[in-house]
């Protein structure tokens, strides 16, 4: 079945550096949400995506669609701990199903 | 508003023992999902439901069946747990009319923490 591929699976940074994760799907995606789970929380929703080459900002971060609509990225500005969590994508397909990606988990360094 | 209720927060079952999850949503959605996340698979869907009186099954239904009791509320039932079944299950809802609707969004419970020994 078709997938949504998410990188990396962790990323480890200092606390103020920047931190992304890319999302790719072998086919052309309708839109594609993001969510965050926070440790042993529930995924909450952060933003969609609609349009071709969209870009859009939720103060530190920022958001892209790609031109062809099969590929997205999030990416954080300057993290803070309160950043800490898992981030996934969620694509929907042609068939209008939302395809998941495996989540990227952000780590904050001591 | 509570949101997306879920219950038990925990549970430990046998082999073979059966159980039922509950999900009840108070924000009037029409759309209703059960999910299964297991560590670095991200979630994958169960079963959802569009409407009242109406399931459909999703990516992994094989040893679950749900039932829509009402608007509010859409369950979860394993009638012979499994080891494979052990995961922590996430009930969502949504105001779209349905899975493949666009611009939908998904509210999720706090989730249950299942183990089968």
């Amino acid at each position: 079945g078709q997938q949504v591929m998410q990188i990396p699976q962790y990323q480890h940074v200092q606390e103020g550096e920047d931190f992304t994760t890319y999302c790719n799907s072998s086919t052309t995606l309708s839109n594609i949400q993001w969510y965050k789970q926070r440790p042993g929380g529930h995924p909450v929703f952060l933003i969609q995506l609609v349009k071709s080459g969209e870009v859009k900002k939720q103060k530190r971060l920022t958001f892209q669609f790609g031109e062809a609509k099969k590929n997205s990225s999030l990416h954080i500005t300057a993290t803070q701990t309160t950043d800490v969590g898992t981030y996934f994508c969620a694509g929907r397909d042609s068939n209008y199903q939302l395809i998941w990606g495996a989540g990227t988990k952000l780590i904050i360094k001591p | 508003n509570a949101g997306v209720t879920q219950n038990p927060k925990f549970q430990v079952l046998k082999t073979g023992q059966s159980m039922t999850l509950q999900c009840a949503q108070d924000m009037n959605h029409n759309s209703m999902y059960w999910y299964r996340q297991d560590p670095g698979m991200g979630l994958r869907l169960i079963y959802y439901s569009a409407s009242e009186g109406t399931t459909d099954k999703g990516e992994v239904p094989n040893g679950y069946n749900v039932s829509r009791l009402n608007k509010r509320e859409f369950s979860l039932r394993l009638e012979s747990a499994a080891p494979s079944q052990t995961s922590v299950y996430f009930c969502a809802s949504s105001e779209a009319p349905g899975q493949g609707y666009l611009n939908e969004k998904l509210f999720f419970g706090s989730g249950t923490q299942l183990s089968v020994l």
